[in-house]
């Protein structure tokens, strides 16, 4: 049973590049977050998706960023020119139902580290 | 505004003695609270949680402790081994309001577990 897949796990972008970071759940999950991790911080949630629906965004940032969760393959999590303070570690997680309504925790990917130069 | 703070960026112990890692967190809505242990170059995984229902969950070597007049939780480690050296998250969330799906984490302990 494969765990949260996230690709790539490195990526690196220049300014002003879009960066796509993919998320796989575990199979059975229909829930998937992000989450971002600044250099020396705690993680920071962004967006709560479920299949096809954003139910959550209030972490997200307000320009350049957005998040999908389509009915077949991953969810994506996208920035359209990228700046360097976009450089952090992208965490996504999923759980089989709502966080907000059972509490079972989340099972989170490895992460992918963007690094913009 | 930090909602869940953890004070303490690292702790050394020796093996074989308790680990002790705390959490403050000012949001009263709070209704359950997670640790995960996270490795260098890894996702966090899942450790413990407790419900703010209860004091105390325990499971194996590791113990969480809550005292909600206080806001504040422990994580216990006993005994300490090796490969528990980690970042330690305690995350807490809420089922009120509109942002039901997320978690609230706090900055991390790095626990380093000495031979």
């Amino acid at each position: 049973n494969a765990g949260v897949m996230q690709n790539p796990r490195h990526l690196v972008r220049r300014r002003g590049q879009e960066a796509r970071l993919r998320c796989s759940p575990m199979k059975g999950h229909s829930h998937v977050y992000w989450y971002r991790q600044l250099p020396e911080e705690g993680l920071k949630f962004m967006v709560y998706l479920q299949k096809e629906n954003i139910i959550d965004e209030s972490g997200m940032p307000k320009e350049r960023f957005s998040a999908e969760f389509p009915k077949e393959g991953p969810s994506i999590l996208r920035i359209q020119q990228v700046v360097r303070g976009d450089s952090a570690a992208y965490f996504c997680a999923s759980s089989p139902v709502g966080q907000g309504t059972m509490n079972t925790e989340a099972f989170f990917g490895q992460g992918t580290r963007l690094t913009v130069v | 505004d930090q909602q869940v703070k953890q004070n303490s960026p690292s702790l050394s112990v020796q093996e074989g003695r308790i680990s002790i890692l705390n959490c403050d967190y000012t949001n009263s809505m709070f209704d359950y609270f997670l640790w995960y242990k996270k490795y260098p170059a890894e996702g966090p995984t899942f450790l413990i949680s407790i419900s703010s229902i209860k004091d105390k969950n325990e499971d194996g070597r590791f113990t969480v402790f809550l005292n909600k007049s206080a806001k504040h939780l422990s994580l216990h480690i006993v005994p300490s081994q090796p490969g528990d050296s980690a970042v330690y998250f305690c995350a807490a969330k809420t089922d009120y309001g509109g942002s039901q799906g997320n978690l609230i984490f706090g900055k991390g302990t790095k626990l380093s577990v000495k031979p």
